[in-house]
Parts: structure tokens; sequence; C-alpha cells
């Protein structure tokens, strides 16, 4: 079945630092990847997404690129901020599907709590 | 933007008892959802829930879960004899479609300990 293996953590860094958190998946065809965050008291929030190889999501200054060949999707930041203290989670949906079904059964990694310090 | 709303944060039963989770999902969404997280543990699919009926469940999701959606703006999920490992963390999400890459918004959580 489908899995997401996540850099174990917690991550500490100080403020301007380079950010990254190693995600590897298994998974059958083409998935969709993820990376969800989820601030203190907050539900899980969609940062940023990738549905097909070599495409690369960005948002808020965090990047991914979809890489089939190492079934990787790494997420990376230039210069973190003590905002983005929070845990972030990488995800994958299953590839296409005949049939119409749904695509919103999520399968998670174990999540990465980062904390910036200033 | 608009939020996924879940009640209670925290709840608090006896082995046993039953227990129901609420949910108001996103008034214009179609597509409704309950992951759980048992603490130190991933972020687990239970069911989804489509058309009044579910759509999808995992393994975890037996006959002691159910899903309702009673009056078209809460989405419920209820487990009829809770046991002690039941305890977790509860997520509703919802999404407009069911489209690859599409979106799920969470809610922030019902924290379920069972004693």
């Amino acid at each position: 079945g489908n899995s997401v293996t996540q850099m174990e953590g917690p991550v500490t860094l100080s403020e301007e630092a380079f950010l990254t958190i190693n995600c590897t998946y298994t998974a059958t065809g083409y998935p969709s990847l993820f990376w969800y965050v989820q601030y203190p008291g907050e539900g899980l929030q969609l940062l940023l997404k990738a549905t097909k190889a070599d495409d690369k999501g960005s948002n808020k200054g965090f990047e991914a690129t979809y890489r089939k060949e190492t079934t990787s999707f790494h997420l990376e930041k230039g210069s973190v901020q003590v905002s983005d203290s929070a845990v972030y989670f990488c995800a994958l949906t299953r590839g296409w599907v005949a049939g119409g079904t749904s695509y919103g059964k999520l399968t998670f990694g174990q999540g990465t709590i980062l904390t910036v310090h200033p | 933007e608009p939020e996924v709303t879940q009640t209670p944060s925290h709840q608090v039963t006896q082995m046993g008892q039953e227990v129901i989770l609420r949910c108001v999902p996103i008034s214009n969404h179609l597509y409704f959802y309950w992951y759980r997280q048992i603490l130190g543990q991933k972020v687990e699919f239970l069911v989804s829930f489509y058309n009044n009926e579910i759509s999808e469940k995992s393994e975890i999701f037996d006959d002691q879960f159910s899903v309702e959606r009673p009056d078209g703006s809460n989405f419920t999920l209820k487990i009829r004899s809770t046991k002690l490992e039941d305890s977790a963390m509860y997520f509703c999400a919802s999404s407009v479609g069911g489209s690859r890459g599409e979106k799920l918004f969470f809610g922030s959580g019902t924290q379920l300990s069972v004693l």
C-alpha cells in the first residue's frame, strides 16, 4: 500500500536559517503530493502541492519538487521565521483511478515539529 | 478564509460509552472526511462521505463507527462503544470536490480521551 516517510524531528533552527524537511513515499502510479502545516491550536492547512512529476509546489517562501526518480518531495525554505514554527506533514493521495473514485484519502507521514528561535 | 468547525474541542468519556463528535463543514463543500491521530502516531484516514453515503472507509472504521449528515450542515462521527484505544485527536475535513490534488480543509480537532 501507499506510505510516506518523513524526516524525524523535532527540528530546531535559528531565524533566517535554511530549512529542509525530507519526505519520501511509496505508491503505485502517479500520486499527488502535499505538504500540510499545523500551527498551534489550529487544524491542518494545505501549504503546497504537486500533482505530477517535476512539478514544483510553492507558497509563503516554501518549495517542494515532485521527484519521481527518487520518490521524494522534500520541503525547503531559504530563510525561516519564528512564525514558521509548526508541525509539517507530508502526504499523498492515490494516482489516477478509473471510475471517479474520490481522491480525498490522504496518507500522511509522521509529522515534523519545527521550532524557530529568534 | 472559511473554516471547518469541530465541537467539542475536548471530550472525556468512560469506556463502553457512546460518543458523538460533531463537525460543521464549509457550506459549499460536497465531500466530508474523518481522520484521527493517536498520540505519537501518524494521522490516519477513517472515512469519506459524499452524496449522503460513505464513499470509502479504512480498516479502522469498523462497525463501532458510523457517520451521518443529519441536517445538511452538520457531519457527525459516532463511536458506539468506546475503547481505550479510541483515545485520539479526531479531525474532520471537507473539500469542494473529490478530484486529484483537491485541497482538504481541516478542523482544529476534537481530543477524545477514553478512561
